[in-house]
């Protein structure tokens, strides 16, 4: 069993469309990243939590550390946010977990 | 202000052979990580690196070493290829050691034939 899961594995919205992805870990962590990784491979860092919610723009992530559960939710979808968002937890030792990621498709 | 970079983007080895992956973290970040990403999966993580001290390793075999120089760029060694090391070697560096936030780089894809 994955340390972290994440759902839904592949998502397929219309422009416009709310967007949520979950993400569920088993481990002890310090903190909660989310990453967004356009084809290609090149990853950048969209948040990091320890608790509570972040907003960046259009983009919103939250933590719930007694249910281990996280969400990345995207406001007024766009075809530019098609990537995949991975979910990565790390420990106090600084070592990472990664989920296998969520495939997003936004359609015009 | 440069970004985390890796080189080579892309490299093609032949099983047996090592490769060397280079990696320069953003100016004024001292700790330097190391992921594999094989197609169709998260990253795993192989190695973090602060001041030159190795702080953290994954499950990978001893065919797989690393350092980090004085100027906190680092080199992933992998010797003995294998087919099934065919992946995406991500780099991230961070300002220190413990949660902060992280940058990743490009990454560096491998392939073993």
């Amino acid at each position: 069993k994955n340390e972290v899961e994440q759902s839904p594995q592949n998502l397929t919205a219309q422009e416009g469309e709310f967007i949520t992805i979950n993400c569920s870990y088993s481990v002890g962590i310090s903190a909660l990243h989310w990453l967004q990784q356009h084809p290609g491979g090149g990853i950048v860092s969209l948040f990091m939590l320890s608790s509570g919610k972040k907003k960046h723009g259009r983009l919103i992530a939250t933590i719930n550390i007694q249910e281990k559960h996280s969400s990345l939710h995207i406001t007024a979808s766009h075809p530019r946010d098609s990537a995949v968002y991975i979910c990565a937890v790390s420990n106090t030792g600084n070592q990472f977990y990664f989920g296998t990621g969520t495939s997003l498709t936004v359609i015009p | 202000d440069a970004g985390v970079t890796q080189s080579p983007t892309h490299l093609i080895k032949t099983r047996g052979q090592q490769v060397t992956l280079r990696c320069s973290p953003i100016s004024g970040h001292k700790s330097v990580s190391w992921y594999q990403q094989v197609l169709g999966q998260g990253p795993q993580f192989i190695f973090q690196y602060y001041e030159k001290e190795e702080r953290g390793r994954g499950n990978f075999p001893d065919r797989f070493s690393a350092r980090q120089f004085p100027n906190y760029s680092s080199e992933l060694n992998v010797n003995a290829l294998l087919l099934g090391d065919s992946a995406l070697y991500l780099c991230a560096s961070s300002l220190g050691w413990g949660t902060y936030g992280y940058t990743f780089g490009s990454g560096t894809r491998l392939t073993v034939v």
